[in-house]
């Protein structure tokens, strides 16, 4: 079955810059989402359709989609920016969604 | 504003029923696809169901189907679901959200998503 790939952690000092990596065979065939989750809350949707950004989400939070990587982007990184993402698709033959297994961005 | 709570968790032994509920306010509820995301304690997000607007179309990952039930009332503003056979990989916060399509063709995400609701399931 369709795996989506995501590095367990990703570490970022204040102010620089997060790149959250979701991988995949033929993921540039599917459109890739986004959400944060911080700890005891439900997630929210930062990105959707690869790199659109809902309203009330900071200008800070991007994507993008090559080949088969799609990568979040956070800039200006801050504290409260602390917390597990994942990536998420939609597989419309199979007709099921997939996650990717987490990343927990952890701000030093 | 638009909020989705769900509700009826709780501590159940293996091969034991629950019924979940998710409630809709704030929104038009008929007028969109929803779902129920699960996960357990400690792990990732898992998917576990889709139901169209009107219920003729409905998807489950393999891990539930043929276990759990989903289903809504429109006009109550209610999504559930019916969980029957209940094994200890269950345990999870089952969340109900709403679902949007995306740009393309079959490209399907979650904008709005309930506190969720805890499942044990624990002899």
């Amino acid at each position: 079955s369709y795996v989506l790939t995501q590095p367990p952690s990703v570490s970022v000092a204040p102010g620089q810059t997060a790149r959250i990596i979701c991988g995949g065979n033929n993921i540039g065939s599917y459109t890739v989402h986004w959400y944060q989750q911080k700890p005891g809350q439900a997630p929210i949707l930062v990105v959707h359709d690869d790199s659109d950004r809902p309203s009330g989400i900071p200008e800070r939070f991007s994507g993008s989609h090559s080949g088969n990587t799609a990568t979040l982007i956070i800039s200006r990184v801050e504290a409260g920016d602390e917390a597990d993402y994942y990536c998420q698709v939609w597989d419309g033959v199979g007709n099921h969604c997939l996650f990717g297994g987490g990343t927990k961005l952890t701000v030093l | 504003e638009e909020r989705l709570v769900e509700s009826g968790g709780g501590l159940v032994q293996p091969g034991a029923s629950l019924r979940l509920s998710c409630a809709a306010s704030g929104f038009t509820f008929k007028n969109y696809i929803m779902t129920w995301v699960r996960q357990a304690p400690g792990k990732g997000l898992e998917w576990s169901s889709y139901i169209s607007i009107s219920s003729s179309t409905i998807f489950y990952a393999d891990s539930v189907q043929g276990r759990f039930t989903v289903a809504r009332d429109n006009a109550k503003n209610s999504l559930f679901l019916l969980m029957n056979s209940l094994r200890v990989d269950d345990t999870a916060i089952y969340y109900c959200a709403r679902m949007r399509s995306g740009h393309s063709i079959s490209s399907y995400y979650f904008d709005l998503w309930g506190r969720g609701t805890l499942v044990t399931v624990s002899s």
